[in-house]
């Protein structure tokens, strides 16, 4: 079985443009939760996605914003960026989306903003 | 705001040393408890998702049991080797429904040879 992948794996944007990170999940699971990795902050929920609704979203910004498609995949956009949106972005999949369900997480995207 | 506490943040150990770190979280509104291991890299891997209080989970030789009435779990790892070198996270969920994970800072392990 193919495990979580996300595209593009690395990307070089400029302050005030926008991005799109996309996410394609284990087939079958269901819920798709993002993460942003930096190295003061360590991982930091941004938002989950389950059945196409975000379900809960963790305290960033309204320039963080996702979505899911009927298929599960899901992408995430990040407008207006700033220089401390740098980070490794990482997308985690899990089967029914519930708190004790084991969580499968891909290589991440690692977004530098110049 | 649900407070995720690693400690030792680092450590550093000889092949075939044992080992152990802890996770401290609130006691109340417990629902679960994840560790994961996160070599340079390679993605998060999942080890444990722990439950019930006085849960162990093993896995190898690595192994966790959970406390939740005081609010700690500990992670060992019996005859380190330098593949167990990693960082290695514990995360909750916070006090809603869903996936998502609050996650403490880690443990920075580096097993020598």
């Amino acid at each position: 079985k193919a495990g979580v992948t996300q595209t593009p794996r690395y990307l070089i944007k400029t302050r005030g443009q926008q991005v799109t990170l996309s996410c394609s999940p284990i087939s079958g699971h269901r819920s798709v939760s993002w993460y942003q990795q930096t190295p003061g902050q360590g991982l930091q929920f941004l938002f989950e996605y389950f059945s196409e609704t975000q379900r809960n979203k963790g305290n960033f910004p309204g320039r963080f914003s996702g979505r899911q498609f009927s298929n599960s995949r899901s992408e995430m956009n990040v407008s207006t960026l700033e220089l401390g949106d740098s980070a490794l972005y990482l997308c985690a999949s899990s089967l029914d989306g519930t708190r004790e369900d084991e969580q499968y997480f891909g290589p991440g995207t690692r977004l530098t903003v110049t | 705001i649900l407070n995720v506490e690693q400690s030792p943040q680092s450590l550093h150990v000889q092949e075939g040393d044992s080992t152990n770190f802890t996770c401290s979280f609130p006691s109340s509104n417990f629902y679960a408890l994840h560790w994961y291991r996160w070599e340079t890299a390679k993605s998060p891997e999942a080890l444990f998702v722990m439950t019930l209080n006085g849960d162990e989970k093993k896995k190898g030789r690595i192994s966790a049991t959970l406390n939740t009435k005081e609010g700690y779990s500990y992670l060992y790892i019996k005859g380190s080797q330098p593949e167990d070198s990693a960082t290695y996270l514990c995360a909750l969920p916070p006090n809603q429904a869903g996936t998502a994970l609050i996650f403490g800072k880690g443990t920075t392990l580096s097993v020598s040879s």
